[in-house]
């Protein structure tokens, strides 16, 4: 069946190291997003891209960067640089026809803590 | 892309209708209006959307006011599994992403 995937579901990492947290799927989606959870709170996007070797900021992207080399994969480095960056992360995707896009498929996100 | 308001919480009794409100007041003609639920710990899960007409699916049905300045989600016989994070958002099929609020925390009670 074809899906989005994040991994890892938990991530714990020390303050001033970088990480990585994947986010992959196989429904051939042109777009893919990311968004941050805080607790109680609704989602902020970060970064989006809507092609291969395209992305934009959203809305909190300082200390956070992204690749899309492939259609399938949009990792998102989380950087020292991010001042307070526990928080539930979602990879998400959509179909685009032309200007139109469609509805979001969600990940089940990674849950980041630093320790 | 037109904000939504959503009460913040709201309880329903399992195995009744339960009605989720969104107002939408500035709504432009080009906005769909689209539901999502969470459930805790989990990403967002796609309930349905649409412009003018109501709609329904297996999962719920949406009302649109003919104004279109509101509407409301209804689960017809709610489960203790329907117990999420309900979300109302309106966006134009050409706009970049969704903006996701703090939505309607529903709760099932036995």
């Amino acid at each position: 069946d074809g899906g989005i995937t994040q991994s890892p579901k938990y991530l714990f990492r020390k303050e001033g190291q970088n990480v990585t947290l994947s986010c992959e799927q196989n429904l051939n989606h042109d777009a893919m997003y990311w968004y941050r959870q805080d607790p109680g709170q609704g989602l902020r996007l970060i970064y989006y891209s809507q092609i291969v070797n395209d992305f934009q900021k959203g809305d909190i992207a300082e200390g956070y960067s992204v690749s899309r080399e492939k259609k399938e994969s949009f990792p998102l480095t989380v950087t020292s640089a991010q001042k307070n960056p526990t928080a539930f992360y979602l990879c998400a995707s959509s179909t685009r026809q032309g200007r139109t896009n469609y509805g979001y498929t969600f990940g089940s996100g990674t849950r980041l803590t630093v320790v | 892309d037109a904000k939504t308001t959503q009460p913040p919480s709201m309880d329903c009794a399992e195995g009744r209708a339960a009605n989720l409100p969104c107002n939408h007041s500035t709504i432009s003609g080009n906005e769909y209006v689209y539901w999502y639920r969470q459930i805790h710990s989990q990403g967002p899960q796609y309930i349905i959307h649409g412009l003018k007409n109501n709609e329904t699916n297996e999962m719920a049905s949406l009302i649109i006011t003919e104004d279109r300045k509101s509407s409301t989600l209804i689960l017809p016989h709610a489960t203790l599994r329907d117990t999420a994070v309900y979300y109302c958002i309106v966006r134009s099929n050409t706009g970049n992403q969704f903006y996701f609020g703090t939505g309607t925390s529903l709760t099932v009670i036995p």
